[in-house]
């Protein structure tokens, strides 16, 4: 699976729309990407993910560049209940080594201020 | 649909005991994966199972291991615990393997 970087933290208002960006910059072209967020000391939430189109669902939209090396989630009106550590994870789905497993990075840690 | 759940949530034990901890994945998800967390590390897979079968592990040793029962159910099982295998263990569920991982609430245990 290809390696992603994110800041490791943002602040935002709340209210306000949180821009959270990802690198993925050797991807390949069967590989997804996925987000995650985790809330202090509970098990990861998935969020969103997707191959090349935008994405967007009831929590957030994800927006993927056209060569596919980055994307950026977007959490519209951040609440204070968005406070978490957000993961970027970049996916092939294929078998063999990506049974079952996700590779988790360092994350960036979201803090949204009243 | 009812989430994973695992059990128990939270336990302690000493150095030298062997532990299990439990999960029930979501309805009709065949796959269940386990992960350890701690501050040190991160986020690190542990092992996959699917039909009773593991098909997937990560860099553990063999102290760490897991059987999935045929409804779907996983343990796993830390034998002979160390203080550095104080973490909080989660549990993800997906339909095959391959899609979407749904996490439970996680179990933290404490090594004493």
């Amino acid at each position: 699976d290809a390696k992603t970087t994110q800041p490791t933290s943002m602040d935002c208002a709340e209210g306000r729309a949180a821009n959270l960006p990802c690198n993925h910059s050797t991807i390949s072209g069967n590989e997804y990407v996925y987000w995650y967020r985790q809330i202090h000391s509970q098990g990861p939430q998935y969020i969103i993910h997707g191959l090349k189109n935008n994405e967007t669902n009831e929590m957030a939209s994800l927006i993927i560049t056209e060569d596919r090396k980055s994307s950026t989630l977007i959490l519209p009106h951040a609440t204070l209940r968005d406070t978490a550590v957000y993961y970027c994870i970049v996916r092939f789905p294929a078998g063999g080594t990506s049974y079952g497993k996700l590779t988790f990075g360092q994350g960036t840690i979201l803090t949204v201020h009243p | 649909k009812a989430g994973v759940t695992q059990t128990p949530r939270y336990l302690i034990k000493t150095r030298g005991q062997q532990v299990t901890l439990s999960c029930s994945p979501i309805s009709g998800h065949r796959s269940v994966s386990w992960y350890q967390q701690t501050p040190g590390q991160g986020l690190q897979f542990l092992f996959e199972y699917f039909s009773e079968t593991q098909r997937n592990k990560g860099n553990f040793p063999g102290r760490f291991s897991g059987r999935q029962f045929s409804n779907s159910r996983s343990e796993m099982n830390v034998s002979t615990l160390e203080l550095g295998d104080s973490a909080l263990y989660l549990c993800a569920s997906s339909p095959l393997g391959l899609e979407t991982q749904y996490f439970g609430p996680g179990t933290r245990l404490l090594v004493l």
